[in-house]
């Protein structure tokens, strides 16, 4: 198993739709893990941590199985600036460092 | 508002050039980054810095020199760069080093090496 796969998309829908993307990680030991956000030609910003079974803000839900290694994120109502590219990150084995997954593009239209 | 600050924001230098990017944190984070990031590609770690001593150089070229003169700074020295180097470079830090804790990036130097 990659260190991190996501599917790369690109996932398509319309405002207002409900949209969940996956991630699994192979390092059985990581205790945390992030989603970041990055728009086109921007810095990767940070969207929500995982420390526990799962982690909800607003509209965003990220939900952990660790037994299956891997990590959710649900968007519940899309909106049309939420079209970004979203990258799942676990910690490296040694935990010295942050893995990138390659990210998956959202495109939400109207 | 990010507040790690990058300068400068666009970089063009031909392949004889010696130029440096700086990275700057007010998070009083003691661990800093430098990633790069070509088109469509997740960002790539470069180095890292904790207690502002470098601990992890991905076996990257030594045109890259980084340095680190104060926990608030990072500077990354090009020197005889590559066309191949042309790439976004992020600068991130963290709370004490380690994956454990979220990395915050700024908004990046786009490198254009001609």
């Amino acid at each position: 198993r990659k260190e991190v796969e996501q599917d790369p998309g690109p996932f398509n829908v319309p405002e207002g739709a409900t949209v969940a993307f996956n991630c699994t990680y192979s390092n059985s030991a990581s205790q945390s893990f992030f989603w970041y956000r990055q728009d086109c030609r921007k810095e990767p910003k940070l969207l929500m941590s995982v420390y526990s079974s799962g982690n909800e803000d607003g509209r965003f839900t990220a939900q952990l199985n660790r037994a299956s290694q891997y990590i959710s994120l649900l968007i519940r109502d899309s909106k049309l600036s939420d079209s970004a590219t979203y990258l799942c990150v676990v910690p490296n084995q040694a935990g010295t460092a942050l893995i990138f997954g390659k990210g998956t593009t959202l495109s939400v239209s109207s | 508002d990010t507040e790690v600050t990058q300068t400068p924001k666009h970089l063009v230098m031909g392949m004889t050039n010696k130029k440096s990017l700086k990275c700057e944190q007010h998070m009083g984070h003691r661990a800093m980054y430098w990633y790069k990031q070509k088109a469509k590609k997740p960002p790539e770690l470069m180095f890292v810095y904790s207690y502002e001593k470098l601990s992890i150089n991905e076996s990257v070229p030594s045109r890259f020199s980084p340095e680190c003169p104060n926990s608030s700074l990072l500077n990354l020295h090009l020197h005889a760069l590559q066309p191949e180097d042309s790439a976004l470079y992020l600068c991130a830090s963290s709370h004490p080093p380690g994956s454990g804790y979220e990395q915050y990036f700024g908004p990046g130097t786009r490198l254009t090496v001609t």
